[in-house]
């Protein structure tokens, strides 16, 4: 069966802090990969997705960006944080082709920036 | 173009009634619908899921959801609320094939509050 894992689940970083959260899925192959926030009180933004190695869609223009290095892991980075960066950070992946509308998510990541 | 409402805010119920969180839907294409729940600081969980095989669709945990195309609903129903129900769900939409992915539209959540 495929599982999908965040790290780290919770975080605290100064503002102007660099940022590194990782998401790696197991059990599948050439998944798609995406990346949310949900801000407190607030539904899902869409902030990236990859549909393969090295591809990377922007949905929302920001100081975040993404990385897909290998084909099942899905790097989120900024290079100095912002306070309104705060939230919780999902991933999520799905499958290719035909099932590539249905998603499963990871456990997210809390990020605080202070 | 596809948007999806999810009229109500916040559900309070008593444990072991009904429970009803309703969806409506904006779609110019034949959509898949999809409903999430959300545990406090967990990730999405995937209840059901339709795809024109059948209106009526049966997911996890005693929860299930009626497709009306003339009404353009997707309600999430369940006969008999449990304490551990209590969370956030989200109706989801997806019907556009985008660079590859098909990238879904959620609604705002609804918050299932279950009183004992």
């Amino acid at each position: 069966s495929q599982t999908i894992h965040q790290w780290p689940a919770t975080l605290v970083q100064p503002v102007g802090s660099p940022l590194s959260l990782e998401c790696t899925v197991e059990g599948t192959s050439n998944p798609n990969l995406y990346w949310y926030r949900q801000a407190a009180g607030r539904g899902l933004q869409l902030l990236f997705y990859s549909v393969g190695i090295g591809q990377i869609s922007s949905e929302v223009p920001q100081n975040l960006s993404a990385s897909r290095p290998q084909d099942r892991q899905f790097i989120l980075s900024s290079k100095k944080l912002l306070l309104s960066d705060s939230g919780f950070y999902l991933c999520a992946w799905s499958g290719a082709g035909r099932n590539t509308d249905t998603q499963y998510f990871g456990p997210g990541t809390r990020l605080t920036v202070l | 173009a596809q948007s999806v409402t999810q009229l109500d805010s916040h559900v309070s119920v008593s444990e072991g009634t009904p429970v009803l969180l309703r969806c409506n839907y904006s779609s110019s294409y034949s959509p898949s619908l999809f409903w999430y729940v959300q545990h406090p600081n967990k990730g999405l969980q995937l209840l059901l899921k339709y795809t024109s095989a059948a209106t009526l669709v049966k997911g996890i945990n005693g929860f299930e959801a009626e497709f009306k195309k003339s009404e353009t609903s997707f309600h999430l129903t369940k006969p008999s609320a449990h304490m551990s129900d209590a969370a956030e769900y989200f109706c989801v939409v997806s019907d556009t094939l985008t660079g590859g992915s098909y990238i879904p539209t959620f609604g705002r959540g609804t918050s299932l509050i279950v009183h004992p």
